[in-house]
């Protein structure tokens, strides 16, 4: 029962070009969905959240866009710089619980 | 550094063989999540803890069992282990109060089970 898709496994950009990161999701529970940044012999670590009633959140380099009809977020990260190279894991929140569920997680890799 | 903590860092161990996962949250945090992550695999959700209740349930083992003690801390034992148990186990915390959303991870510890 995957409730969290990451579809691509891996992602290649060029530094200072746009990264795009999808990720689709099935539950209509989730009030939040996040997305969290994991380097190898690393605990994730929290990048950018949105509210289920938003469909825009930017903090910085980071904007997360929710289109909740499709059922689809997105993460972009302009410019892209070679300390983005990380797996990128986008994650909804079970409304009641706090329980968070994760997608399978995408490779971003940033050429310089 | 999260303010969550996890030990050990590293574990080795035989078939058959049973251990615990040690996690302290974060000062004030009364959730406590588990997950495992597997070779080449996403962030699986085994099981919740709030203030000393269990929360919510994953896809946990009937091997494995967790608990939440007064202090908040929390461990993860892991029982009959298998071959296929080696993985990542992540701690995260949560739940100050207020309008943050995000759970805090640890390091997690890493389980060679041979």
């Amino acid at each position: 029962d995957q409730q969290v898709k990451q579809n691509s496994p891996s992602l290649s950009v060029q530094e200072g070009r746009i990264s795009i990161l999808n990720c689709d999701y099935t539950n209509s529970m989730f009030d939040y969905f996040l997305w969290y940044k994991k380097y190898p012999a690393e605990g994730p670590t929290f990048l950018i959240s949105i509210s289920s009633i938003k469909d825009k959140n930017e903090d910085g380099r980071f904007t997360v866009f929710l289109n909740k009809s499709a059922k689809h977020l997105s993460l972009h990260i302009v410019p892209s710089q070679p300390g983005d190279s990380a797996v990128y894991f986008c994650a909804g929140r079970v409304e009641y619980g706090n329980k968070l569920v994760f997608g399978a997680g995408t490779i971003l890799r940033v050429k310089s | 550094d999260s303010g969550v903590t996890q030990t050990p860092k590293h574990l080795i161990t035989a078939t058959g063989q049973r251990v615990t996962l040690r996690c302290s949250p974060r000062s004030g945090d009364l959730s406590v999540y588990w997950y495992q992550q597997s070779l080449d695999q996403g962030l699986q959700f085994l099981i919740q803890y709030y203030n000393g209740e269990e929360r919510a349930k994953g896809n946990i083992l009937e091997r494995f069992s967790a608990q939440q003690f007064p202090d908040l801390h929390s461990e993860l034992n892991l029982s009959s282990l298998e071959l296929g148990d080696s993985a990542l186990y992540f701690c995260a915390s949560s739940d100050r109060g207020g309008s943050k959303t995000e759970a805090f991870f640890g390091q997690g510890t890493r389980l060679t089970v041979v």
